[in-house]
């Protein structure tokens, strides 16, 4: 099982910046997917996750509204488009499988500063 | 949302010698499907997260046997049999039975 996130930067506040997560090793179409971030010297909060179909999505409340989780199963690649980014978004986020947070990628780091 | 606290904060141990960490749910884990949604994660220094146990008392492949969990409903426990050196790193709890997912705040395990 391999996660490899992708799509690091450092954007202003109010901008927007687009995550991806390419899955190989597993049959991705079958798994619930999660994005987890972690701020500098923080502990782990949980941002999204998405069906295995791609026909629901859950968000935590600070997020919603600005963040969208979604999966190209042909690509087996999972994304996270994040708009009206604010800097408490600064964090490293992990690309996770399964709900009980199975495997996970090494993480990248999304830094919001002007 | 349900809240998971977990004590200590922070647990100097002598090498070889046992660890523990508790965590406590705001409400009972236990979901409609009669599976209890409870993980315990480990991460060393400058490393992503990794998993230890799952489903409360499953531990993950590769993990050590010295390493188990257990509990149910609301209080939960993971023990350390002996410590190595190897182990240093933030512990965390989380709940998968409810939506969000949340974490505890995490354990600091350290050699004294």
């Amino acid at each position: 099982v391999q996660l490899v996130e992708s799509g690091e930067g450092l954007v202003q506040p109010g901008g927007s910046l687009r995550l991806s997560c390419a899955a190989s090793g597993f049959t991705f179409s079958s798994y619930w997917m999660n994005w987890v971030r972690q701020a500098p010297g923080k502990g782990l909060e949980w941002v999204a996750n998405i069906k295995p179909d791609g026909g629901k999505e859950y968000y935590v409340d600070s997020v919603k509204g600005r963040f969208t989780i979604t999966r190209d199963n042909a690509k087996n690649s999972l994304y996270l488009q994040m708009n009206s980014l604010r800097a408490e978004d600064t964090a490293v986020y992990y690309c996770v499988r399964e709900n009980s947070l199975i495997y996970w990628g090494q993480g990248i780091l999304v830094t919001v500063s002007s | 949302d349900i809240v998971m606290t977990q004590t200590p904060l922070s647990s100097p141990v002598t090498l070889g010698q046992p660890a523990s960490i508790s965590c406590r749910s705001s409400q009972s884990l236990v979901h409609s499907d009669g599976n209890t949604y409870l993980t315990w994660l480990q991460q060393r220094p400058g490393q992503p997260p990794r998993l230890l146990i799952y489903y409360t008392s499953k531990r993950f492949s590769g993990v050590p046997e010295r390493f188990s969990g257990s509990g149910a409903g609301t209080d939960f426990t993971l023990k350390i049999s002996r410590v190595e050196a190897e182990d240093v790193g933030v512990y965390y709890c989380m709940q998968a039975t409810q939506f969000p997912l949340t974490f505890g705040g995490g354990t600091r395990v350290e050699i004294k």
